[in-house]
C-alpha cells in the first residue's frame, strides 16, 4: 500500500462545477503539500498545510490530521484548471521532514 | 525574481554515456532537492542538500547517480553509464527552509536510447 493515496485518479468536469480531489496518507506528517502540473509544464506548489484550511482564489485545501486525510477543492472550475494535481507529505519521523512522499496524482480535465 | 532554472531542458543520450544535469536554485534558498518523474511512476525523491550539511543521498537509485552542490548554490546531478531505465524527467526544487514551500524548476527530460 502506498503511503499516499489519491482519488480519483482521473476526473472530468464541466466548466463551473465544484471539484474535490482527495488524499489519504498512512504516516505521521509535519506538513502536506498540494502541487499542480500542467501538461508538459512545470510543477507549481499550491498549498502547504499542517492543520485546518487554506484558501487561495478559487482553490481551497483542508486537512484532518486525526483522519490522515486532505481535500483540494476547486470552485467554479475553468478549463485552465485542467492539470495533474499531486498530493505530497513531509514525514514527521526522524528529522527527514524534507523527504516528500508523493501520491500518483489526479488528472483533472475541465471541459468548456 | 528569477525562479529555479535547469539545463538542458532536453537531453538525448546513448546507453552507456555519462550525463550531467544542472540546477540553479532561487538565490538565498538554502535547501535544494532533486526528484525524478518517470512515466507511470510518479515523483520520487533523489537527494537533498541543506546549507553546508552532508546531503541526504538515500533516494539515489544506484551508485551510478551522484550529485554535488558547489558554494551552496548551483547543483549538478551526474548519471554515469546511463541505462534506458534512467529515462525520465529530472526535477530540481529549492526552498528557504524545510519543510517549506518548494519551488520547482522546469525539469530536464532525459532520454536514453
Amino acid at each position: 500500500k502506498n503511503e499516499v493515496e489519491q482519488s480519483p485518479q482521473n476526473l472530468t468536469a464541466q466548466e463551473g462545477e465544484f471539484i474535490t480531489i482527495n488524499c489519504s496518507y498512512s504516516v505521521g506528517i509535519s506538513a502536506l503539500h498540494w502541487l499542480q502540473q500542467h501538461p508538459g509544464g512545470g510543477i507549481v506548489s499550491l498549498f502547504m498545510l499542517s492543520s485546518g484550511k487554506k484558501k487561495h482564489g478559487r482553490l481551497i485545501a483542508t486537512i484532518n490530521i486525526q483522519e490522515k486525510h486532505s481535500s483540494l477543492h476547486i470552485t467554479a472550475s475553468h478549463p485552465r484548471d485542467s492539470a495533474v494535481y499531486i498530493c505530497a507529505v513531509s514525514p514527521s519521523r526522524g528529522g527527514s521532514n524534507y523527504k516528500l512522499t508523493f501520491g500518483k496524482g489526479t488528472l483533472l480535465t475541465v471541459n468548456p | 525574481g528569477a525562479g529555479v532554472s535547469q539545463s538542458p531542458s532536453n537531453k538525448v543520450t546513448e546507453k552507456g554515456k555519462d550525463v550531467e544535469l544542472r540546477c540553479d536554485p532561487i538565490s538565498g534558498h538554502t535547501a535544494l532537492y532533486w526528484y525524478r518523474q518517470s512515466l507511470g511512476q510518479g515523483l520520487e525523491f533523489l537527494i537533498y542538500f541543506q546549507g553546508n550539511s552532508a546531503p541526504d543521498k538515500s533516494g539515489l537509485p544506484s551508485d551510478r547517480f551522484s550529485a554535488e552542490r558547489t558554494g551552496g548554490s548551483v547543483s549538478t546531478l551526474t548519471i554515469q553509464r546511463t541505462q534506458q531505465e534512467d529515462s525520465a524527467v529530472y526535477l530540481c526544487a529549492s526552498s528557504t527552509t524545510s519543510p517549506d514551500t518548494q519551488y520547482f524548476g522546469p525539469g530536464t527530460r532525459l532520454t536514453v536510447l
